[in-house]
């Protein structure tokens, strides 16, 4: 079965620290993967995507993540966190399905919460 | 280019009324999702549109919601008749795929979503 775990519901950093939001996945398929945020009120704004190839990927805002088959894993980092990334992150996993991508898979998201 | 529209972005309404959400996906398009998003969990597929055809509706409660894309672009969520359970936040998006390849192939973008209350 499909799924999308992420074990940490809630994470805490100060300005300028590291931060890494872990993510596990079971998929059947080849996985596409997904790292999306969502601030208070708004939709949801991907950060990257792996499909294949370089195993680290890198997003918009600072952002990467590395893809580890034999962990099934797809790990989300940053350097030095700024007080406006806080906000609910969430990965998904889906697959093409034809010509386009079919449902994605969500985990049930991480809060970050930055402390200035 | 415009993101996905959605309408209305809240809605307070009783058990037992119906409601009826729209979603305007960005331009040319093919696929457009509709998601449920309840409180503290990540987004679930309620159903799947490739043009004007479902792909995808096997987690849509049917006794209940309806959706359709008439003309292959704008879509409708119906529900009906509403219970406390489906207060969540809807959010439609759309993708397009290997038809217009390019940046952004394989990728779904979401709307702002619209919040949905029954008392």
């Amino acid at each position: 079965a499909q799924s999308v775990t992420q074990p940490d519901i809630h994470i805490t950093v100060s300005e300028g620290a590291s931060l890494e939001l872990r993510c596990n996945y079971s998929y059947g398929a080849t996985p596409y993967l997904f790292w999306y945020v969502q601030s208070p009120g708004q939709g949801l704004q991907l950060l990257l995507k792996y499909f294949s190839g370089d195993t680290l990927v890198q997003g918009i805002k600072g952002f990467e993540a590395e893809f580890k088959r034999s962990q099934s894993s797809f790990n989300l980092r940053k350097p030095s966190v700024h007080w406006s990334d806080a906000a609910e992150y969430f990965c998904a996993v889906g697959a093409r399905r034809g010509s386009t991508l079919g449902r994605l898979y969500f985990g049930r998201g991480t809060q970050l919460t930055v402390w200035p | 280019e415009a993101g996905v529209a959605q309408s209305p972005r809240y809605k307070i309404i009783e058990k037992r009324q119906s409601v009826a959400f729209w979603c305007n996906p960005i331009s040319g398009h093919a696929t457009l999702y509709w998601y449920q998003q309840i409180l503290g969990q990540g987004p679930k597929l309620l159903i799947q549109f490739q043009n004007n055809g479902v792909v995808d509706d096997s987690q849509l409660p049917k006794d209940r919601f309806s959706a359709e894309r008439l003309k292959g672009v704008d879509s409708t969520l119906k529900i009906q008749p509403a219970k406390l359970e489906d207060s969540a936040v809807y959010l439609c998006a759309s993708s397009h795929g290997r038809q217009n390849p390019g940046p952004g192939i394989y990728e779904q973008y979401f709307g702002p979503g619209t919040r949905l209350t029954v008392t």
